[in-house]
């Protein structure tokens, strides 16, 4: 089982271009989520999408765009990047939850970007 | 505004017990659960409260207190390879999923 697929797992960006961050599950997932890790800041949540079609700001959201492509697929975009955002980002997803299950989020294994 | 507050780093020795505490001030969240992540991986779940009390799973075990705003995750038979770092996360209604900062564990022999 694939689970939850990051690409890049490495990119070098100059301050002004645009990339995007591409993510997808195969677990039937409907809850995705991108998260971005600095050092002693934890994660924090950037963007999610509750389920296809629908998309809301997290913590911290400005400088990034997202879009559900469809129920697999869940895509995070810098613009104009700039130092602030090196980082390493993770994307994950939950099943639905039903009230008995687990809460259980599954991680990519993370993109880690460097804007010079 | 959401908060869950770790401290930042514990150590215990090798075979002994260690108690990481989370504390929030944030209401309206379905649970808490508990996340581990070693150098350069990503994070992996451990342990999920619904409800007050006490989820055991193997030599993890973790807490829930929410009249204290108060969980904890409670590791014993300490190994080496428990050496990580250790995060507590609220879920809330309309899935939103926000991570306290993390606290280092540092596992001396």
């Amino acid at each position: 089982n694939a689970g939850v697929t990051q690409t890049p797992k490495f990119q070098v960006l100059k301050t002004g271009q645009s990339m995007t961050l591409q993510c997808a599950q195969d677990m039937n997932h409907n809850s995705m989520y991108w998260y971005r890790q600095d050092p002693g800041m934890g994660l924090r949540l950037i963007y999610y999408s509750a389920s296809e079609g629908t998309t809301d700001k997290g913590e911290v959201p400005n400088g990034y765009n997202v879009s559900r492509l469809n129920k697999r697929e869940f895509s995070l975009r810098l613009e104009s990047a700039a130092p602030s955002q090196t980082s390493v980002y993770f994307c994950a997803s939950t099943r639905p939850w039903t009230g008995e299950t687990k809460n259980i989020q599954y991680f990519g294994a993370g993109t880690r970007l460097s804007v010079l | 505004g959401q908060s869950l507050e770790q401290p930042s780093e514990v150590t215990a020795v090798e075979g002994a017990i260690v108690q990481i505490n989370c504390t929030y001030q944030t209401s309206g969240f379905y649970g808490l659960s508990w996340y581990q992540q070693h150098d350069g991986g990503a994070p992996t779940f451990l342990s999920y409260n619904a409800l007050d009390g006490l989820e055991e799973t193997g030599r993890f075990s973790s807490f829930l207190s929410r009249s204290d705003s108060y969980g904890y995750l409670l590791l014993q038979e300490l190994q080496m390879k428990d050496s990580a770092s250790y995060f507590c996360a609220v879920k809330y209604r309309d899935d939103k999923i926000i991570f306290g900062k993390g606290t280092r564990l540092h596992i001396l022999p």
